[in-house]
């Protein structure tokens, strides 16, 4: 079945650095692919999103590229602040039937000042 | 534009019991999908309800079950609880129920089982 595999926390970094968080997935057909953030206490909210191969996906200084040939999503940020803290989740939909996100394993990000 | 909201927030429940939680889905939006998060793992897809429906279900046992009333609310329903339920549960709606449609999260329940 569909399967995402990100890239064991935790990753703590010092704010300005930059981020690299890996994410790569095994599915049928062509999926589209998502970044969601977990701020403690909250629920999920989408990050950004790609749903063909070669796009980029941009929010917030987040950038991510649905790469095919080596089915892969990385998730980048150039400088990261402390309130990037949260935890990071890399999920993909098949494209027919009920749109049932897979989730990877998450990445918690601690930024220190 | 209300989002979706959850509850109730925290719920405490001995092993062999019965829980229900409940999920209001944002505005305008048709179709519920549940997800179980265990401690340290990504959330896992239970089940969706598109139209009052069940349409489509993950890998979980059938004393997990649902609802979705008229007005798109929805619950999650688990008998028999076992220690291994403790979980956040979140519940997401989205505007139809296949295609690229973002699904929107609520703050989850978390239910711890003893």
């Amino acid at each position: 079945g569909d399967s995402v595999t990100q890239m064991e926390g935790p990753v703590t970094l010092s704010e300005e650095a930059f981020l690299t968080i890996n994410c790569t997935y095994t599915a049928t057909g062509y999926p589209s692919l998502f970044w969601y953030v977990q701020y403690p206490g909250e629920g999920l909210q989408l990050l950004l999103k790609a749903t063909k191969a070669d796009d980029k996906g941009s929010n917030k200084g987040f950038e991510a590229t649905y790469r095919k040939e080596t089915t892969s999503f990385h998730l980048e940020k150039g400088s990261v602040q402390v309130s990037d803290s949260a935890v990071y989740f890399c999920a993909l939909t098949g494209g027919q039937g009920a749109q049932k996100l897979v989730f990877g394993q998450g990445t918690r990000l601690t930024i220190n000042p | 534009e209300t989002g979706v909201t959850q509850s109730p927030t925290h719920l405490i429940k001995t092993r062999g019991q019965q829980v229900t939680l409940r999920c209001s889905s944002q505005s305008g939006h048709n179709t519920v999908s549940w997800y179980q998060q265990a401690l340290g793992q990504g959330p896992q897809f239970i089940f969706q309800y598109y139209r009052e429906e069940e349409n489509g279900r993950g890998n979980f046992p059938p004393r997990f079950s649902g609802l979705q009333f008229p007005n798109y609310s929805s619950e999650l329903n688990v008998n028999a609880l076992e220690l291994d339920d403790s979980a956040l549960y979140l519940c997401a709606s989205s505007l139809v129920a296949g295609g690229q449609n973002e699904q929107f999260f609520g703050p989850g329940t978390r239910l711890t089982v003893l």
